[in-house]
């Protein structure tokens, strides 16, 4: 059974700072995905990774994905308080099949 | 095209009632699933229809819950006999299957938020 592990699971950063948050998945898997989840809300797609090396950027986020150390970071740049969110890690265990999800990193990003 | 539309938006119900909760997916997608999302936890994945077919049911799926897709467009998920431990926000999402790599970002619904008392 995959299992797909984020951390940390709460993080409080600075403005201003860099951090990187911890995608890691049990099984072989060369599809992994990033969402965005605002209090109240649901999910918004950030980044898909569809194989090893892949690297995605949005301002001041960037998701890498490496299949053979089965691990997605999520670099956060400069962070500002509109980041704050959950961010979470999902992989497709066998391609085309139901998303797999990690618990979650909770961001909050303070003056 | 407004999304991936979920009804109610909140259920407030007594143990032991039924409810039911309707999706209606992005028009042009096959396929549509089913998450369940408790507090503070990642979503947890309980069907999925391609079309009108179900293809995959998760163990967390009980006997108590049955989903419908009857004409391959709208979705029903009935939870029969609630109980305090199926409180929990019940997403819906979609997708069109068939498209080769990327095809499986899931476009979300809001929810459908589930107390039971």
């Amino acid at each position: 059974e995959l299992k797909v592990e984020q951390n940390p699971l709460f993080l409080s950063m600075q403005e201003g700072k860099n951090y990187t948050i911890y995608c890691n998945y049990s099984t072989t898997s060369d599809r992994l995905y990033w969402y965005r989840q605002d209090p109240g809300k649901s999910l918004e797609s950030l980044f898909v990774l569809l194989s090893n090396g892949a690297v995605k950027q949005e301002g001041r986020l960037m998701a890498s994905l490496d299949t053979k150390a089965r691990l997605s970071t999520l670099h956060i740049t400069a962070a500002v308080h509109d980041l704050s969110a959950t961010y979470f890690c999902a992989v497709d265990p066998s391609g085309n099949t139901p998303l797999v999800f990690g618990k979650g990193t909770r961001l909050s990003v303070i003056a | 095209d407004t999304g991936v539309s979920q009804d109610p938006r909140h259920k407030i119900t007594k143990r032991g009632q039924n409810v039911t909760f309707r999706c209606d997916p992005i028009s042009e997608h096959n396929r549509l699933y089913w998450y369940r999302q408790t507090l503070g936890q990642g979503p947890e994945f309980l069907t999925y229809f391609q079309n009108e077919a179900q293809l995959e049911k998760s163990r967390l799926l009980s006997d108590r819950f049955s989903a419908e897709r009857p004409k391959g467009s709208f979705s029903t998920l009935e939870i029969q006999r609630t109980e305090q431990g199926d409180s929990a926000m019940y997403l819906c999402a979609s997708n069109r299957a068939g498209l080769g790599r990327g095809a499986n970002v899931l476009t979300f619904g809001a929810g459908s938020r589930l107390t039971v008392l």
